[in-house]
C-alpha cells in the first residue's frame, strides 16, 4: 500500500503561473483534504471532500480550486500563483466512521513562487 | 469560527524531565487528535481521542480528553531525545470525522541531554 502519494515533491513557479498538486490515495478513504503549512501557522484547511463529486471550502481557499472526479484522487489547482502561496502542501485522506478516524497524510509538496 | 490553541508553542526540556502540552479548542467537538510532525517531513498519527475523559497511553506519551472543559493534554513522561519534533493536536472543523481539520500552531519540542 503506498497510501496518499503527492505529486511533485517540489516546484518552482512563476507568478501568474497555474499548476496542479495531485493527490493520490489507495486504501478507498471516503474524504480526502487539503491542507497548507506555513511556517508559525500549523496547519490550515484549504478545501476538503466528503466524496466523489463533492467539495467544499476550508479556512483558506482563495486561489485554489479543487474536484474531485473519482474516489482515488483529490487534485489541487492553483489558477494564478502568488508569493503569498509558497508554502508546503499536504494531502490527507481518512476512512470515516465511528473508530480510527485520524487523517493519513501525504508526504506534500514544497512549492515555491518567485 | 474555531479555534484551536496549543501551549506552549516552544519548549525546551531536559532528558529525564516530565512536562504537558496543553490543547483549548473553541466549539463543541467528542473527538480530538494529536500529530507527531518531525522537521521536513509529513504528520504522524499519535493518538485519537474519541470521547469525554478518554486517556491514551504509547511508550512516554499519554494524551487525554475533557470535553467539558474542551482542552486535551499531552503528557511526556522522562523525555529523551527521540520525543524533539513538532506536536500538533487537531479537531474536526464540523464536528464529524470527515478529516477536514482544524489544527493548533504546534508545539515545537525540543529534548536536551
Amino acid at each position: 500500500n503506498a497510501g496518499v502519494t503527492q505529486t511533485p515533491k517540489f516546484q518552482v513557479l512563476k507568478t501568474g503561473q497555474s499548476m496542479t498538486l495531485q493527490c493520490a490515495q489507495d486504501m478507498n478513504h471516503e474524504y480526502m483534504s487539503w491542507y497548507r503549512q506555513d511556517p508559525g501557522m500549523g496547519l490550515r484547511l484549504i478545501h476538503y471532500s466528503v466524496g466523489a463529486g463533492i467539495t467544499d471550502q476550508g479556512e483558506v481557499p482563495n486561489g485554489y480550486n479543487v474536484s474531485r472526479s473519482t474516489t482515488e484522487d483529490f487534485p489541487l489547482r492553483l489558477l494564478s500563483a502568488a508569493p503569498s502561496q509558497t508554502s508546503v502542501y499536504f494531502c490527507a485522506s481518512t476512512r470515516g466512521g465511528q473508530m480510527n478516524t485520524e487523517a493519513f497524510f501525504g508526504q506534500g509538496t514544497r512549492l515555491t513562487v518567485v | 469560527e474555531l479555534k484551536v490553541e496549543q501551549n506552549p508553542l516552544f519548549l525546551s526540556m531536559q532528558e529525564g524531565k516530565n512536562y504537558t502540552i496543553y490543547c483549548n479548542y473553541s466549539t463543541t467537538s467528542d473527538r480530538l487528535y494529536w500529530y507527531r510532525q518531525d522537521p521536513g517531513k509529513s504528520l504522524e498519527s499519535l493518538f485519537v481521542l474519541l470521547s469525554n475523559g478518554a486517556v491514551k497511553q504509547e511508550g512516554r506519551l499519554m494524551a487525554s480528553l475533557d470535553t467539558k472543559a474542551r482542552l486535551s493534554t499531552l503528557h511526556i513522561t522522562a523525555a529523551v531525545h527521540d520525543l524533539s519534533a513538532t506536536y500538533f493536536c487537531a479537531v474536526d472543523h464540523y464536528g464529524g470525522s470527515q478529516g477536514n481539520l482544524i489544527f493548533g500552531k504546534g508545539t515545537k519540542l525540543s529534548v536536551k541531554p
